[in-house]
């Protein structure tokens, strides 16, 4: 079974650049996260669909981070505009559902972000 | 506050000795708790969870955790050390945010292992 998709794996952008990020889950799984890794720290989730639609969105920073998942399968994930502290590794993973056993993430490869 | 935490941010063990790696937690109602192991430049790796039942869980790589109600503690144990798992250890545990049936895991900061041979 193929694991979760991400691209790229690096990217080097400078502050103020707009940024994108790509995931494709595994197969059937409905509900997609997206994560911010800090150095140092756990992730933390920026945003969860299930499906096509939003499940929450709380943590993300609306003003500048936006992610959509139109057909219900992959997902992209954009910056923009970049800012210093935006350097972080992404992760996305999925999950069958989001119920009891179904809710084991299995998380992509991740893409490692600086920002200049 | 709902929260999970990892007291250490790094164990040493030597290679073939028992190891174990802490986590507590804080949560209302009863917990869905996780480990999952990152290795440098990779994502994470799901090792084990615990939702309901026996308070031993059993996983991946020879790793098995240990569910305390009492103590509200999840704590990552293998017999013996190999030098393959040294690696970024995370707990998390499911926390509700909004609303009935509205979950998100939230991880600890993470505690480094490292298997001396």
């Amino acid at each position: 079974e193929a694991g979760v998709a991400q691209s790229p794996r690096y990217k080097i952008i400078e502050k103020r650049q707009s940024v994108a990020f790509w995931c494709n889950p595994i197969s059937g799984h409905a509900t997609l996260y997206w994560y911010q890794q800090i150095l140092g720290q756990g992730p933390k989730l920026l945003i969860q669909f299930q499906n096509n639609g939003v499940v929450d969105d709380s943590q993300l920073p609306k003003d500048r981070f936006s992610a959509e998942r139109l057909k219900g399968v992959d997902s992209t994930l954009k910056i923009q505009p970049a800012k210093l502290e935006d350097s972080a590794v992404y992760l996305c993973a999925s999950s069958l559902g989001s119920g009891g056993y179904q809710e084991t993430q299995y998380f992509g490869p991740g893409t490692r972000l600086l920002v200049l | 506050a709902q929260s999970v935490a990892q007291p250490e941010d790094q164990v040493n063990v030597a290679e073939g000795n028992p190891l174990t790696v802490k986590c507590t937690y804080s949560v209302s109602g009863n917990p869905y708790l996780f480990w999952y192991v990152q290795y440098p430049n990779r994502g994470l790796q799901f090792l084990l969870k615990y939702i309901t039942g026996d308070n031993l869980v059993k996983g991946s790589y020879g790793f098995e955790a240990e569910f305390n109600k009492s103590q509200t503690s999840f704590h990552l144990k293998k017999p013996s050390a190999l030098v393959s798992d040294s690696a970024l250890y995370f707990c998390a545990v499911r926390v509700s945010y909004s609303g009935a049936g509205s979950y998100q895991l939230t991880f600890g900061k993470g505690t480094k292992l490292s298997v001396i041979p």
